[in-house]
Order: structure tokens, then C-alpha cells, then sequence
């Protein structure tokens, strides 16, 4: 009964590779977050997502590609990788108006 | 704009004494959060403990206290008895308050590995 969890845990890929990471909150929080841990630890946002309505985008890179099926899943397409891309993604979620966060456990991404 | 600082790279504590951990920060709005979560080697973020700008009194979870002056615009965080299990990277964050459209924009700072000596 994990409340937020990430498809893989680990990615490995070459340069240039297309790329998807999943998702999915069992907590019923209408709001969901990507962020992305850099190999110094520094934690920044990139996407947010309410009610499945981009609502957070902090200037990433067009090949970066959120989607919201539902309010449930986000899920994190990555197109033409590149070295700069190795990181560890984080997946969270929230409920409305409440500050806290839960954290997925990430996906460490490595491209080659 | 909001700004998190935290000063201290990495720490040493002796096992069972308590240690501070330092967080400023920076903000235009009106009402705001500030966070701790840590970070175990594992990579999993925990949160840790909130407090709302506008709280009276400083927030306390079991083991963690935030240390919170408004006026200095700190929220330091303060862990009694330190126990091996408290090594990790601690992370300090902010986000505005209130109705927000749904959303709160977190920042977070560069964090301060901690680690607890037997």
C-alpha cells in the first residue's frame, strides 16, 4: 500500500534515447510535482500538476513532457536524452491547500 | 521570489546531544510554510516538520523542533538526542500559503548532510 510510487527505480539509457517515468499516488491529493535531484543534491521543481491542469512549469526543456491521465498518475516523458538529463527524479503529491508533500521514492536516471 | 539558504554543507554530532541545523530564507509574500524533510542514503524524502508563518508557537515533532524567528527570517532546525538513524541530508523548504490556485511552489534549499559520530 505504498502512497506515492515510481516506475523504474533505475534508469540507464543512452544519449538521444526517448524515456518515460511513471507515477502514481494512492492518496487522493489533487495536486502532483516532478522535481529533479542534481548530483550536488539540489532539489528544484519542475513540474506541477492540479487536477490533472499543468499549473507549475519552471523552465525545462521542451523534451521534458509531463502527463496527467487522471489525478491519480504523472507521468514524465523524456525525449532525445542527453548526459546533462542524469538525475534522480522525484514524483510527489499534495493535498489542496496543505503544505506538506509526500515523496515517491525517485528514479535514478543515467544517460550514457 | 522566494530564497532558501542553508549554510552548513555538513555536520558532525555526537551521539544522544542535541544539534542545530541552520536555515534562512526570503520571501515577498505575505503567509508562508517552511519545511524540514530529510534525506537518508537510501534517497527517500521524509518530511519531517512544518510551520506556518503566522503560528504562534515553534513546531515540534517528537525528536525535532523548528526554531522558528520571524523577524531574523530563520527556521532552524533542532534535533535533541541525536541517534545513528538521524545521518542523513536535511533539506529546509518554503512555500507560500493560503489559496494558491491549488498549488504550492516549494523551494527548497541545498541541504546539510548531518552525521551522528557513536
Amino acid at each position: 500500500d505504498t502512497a506515492v510510487s515510481q516506475t523504474p527505480k533505475y534508469l540507464v539509457t543512452q544519449m538521444g534515447n526517448d524515456k518515460s517515468i511513471k507515477c502514481e499516488q494512492n492518496l487522493g491529493h489533487d495536486t502532483m510535482y516532478w522535481y529533479k535531484q542534481d548530483s550536488k543534491k539540489f532539489l528544484k521543481i519542475m513540474f506541477s500538476y492540479n487536477n490533472k491542469e499543468l499549473i507549475i512549469n519552471e523552465t525545462v526543456p521542451n523534451r521534458f513532457s509531463p502527463k496527467s491521465p487522471d489525478k491519480a498518475h504523472l507521468n514524465l516523458h523524456i525525449n532525445s536524452l542527453e548526459l546533462g538529463d542524469s538525475a534522480v527524479y522525484f514524483c510527489a503529491s499534495s493535498p489542496l491547500n496543505y503544505n506538506e508533500q509526500f515523496f515517491g521514492p525517485g528514479t535514478r536516471l543515467t544517460v550514457l | 521570489a522566494q530564497k532558501i539558504t542553508q549554510t552548513q554543507p555538513g555536520m558532525f554530532v555526537q551521539e544522544k546531544e542535541a544539534v542545530t541545523l541552520d536555515c534562512t530564507y526570503d520571501t515577498s509574500d505575505p503567509s508562508y510554510g517552511l519545511f524540514w524533510y530529510k534525506q537518508p542514503s537510501s534517497g527517500e524524502m521524509i518530511f519531517l516538520i512544518y510551520q506556518g508563518s503566522y503560528d504562534q508557537q515553534n513546531a515540534t515533532e517528537g525528536r525535532y523542533s523548528l526554531n522558528f524567528q520571524k523577524a531574523r527570517k530563520s527556521a532552524n532546525l533542532v534535533i535533541s538526542a541525536s541517534q545513528l538513524g538521524d545521518s542523513a541530508m536535511y533539506f529546509c523548504a518554503m512555500s507560500p500559503s493560503g489559496n494558491s490556485g491549488g498549488y504550492q511552489k516549494v523551494t527548497f534549499g541545498t541541504g546539510t548532510k548531518l552525521q551522528v559520530i557513536p
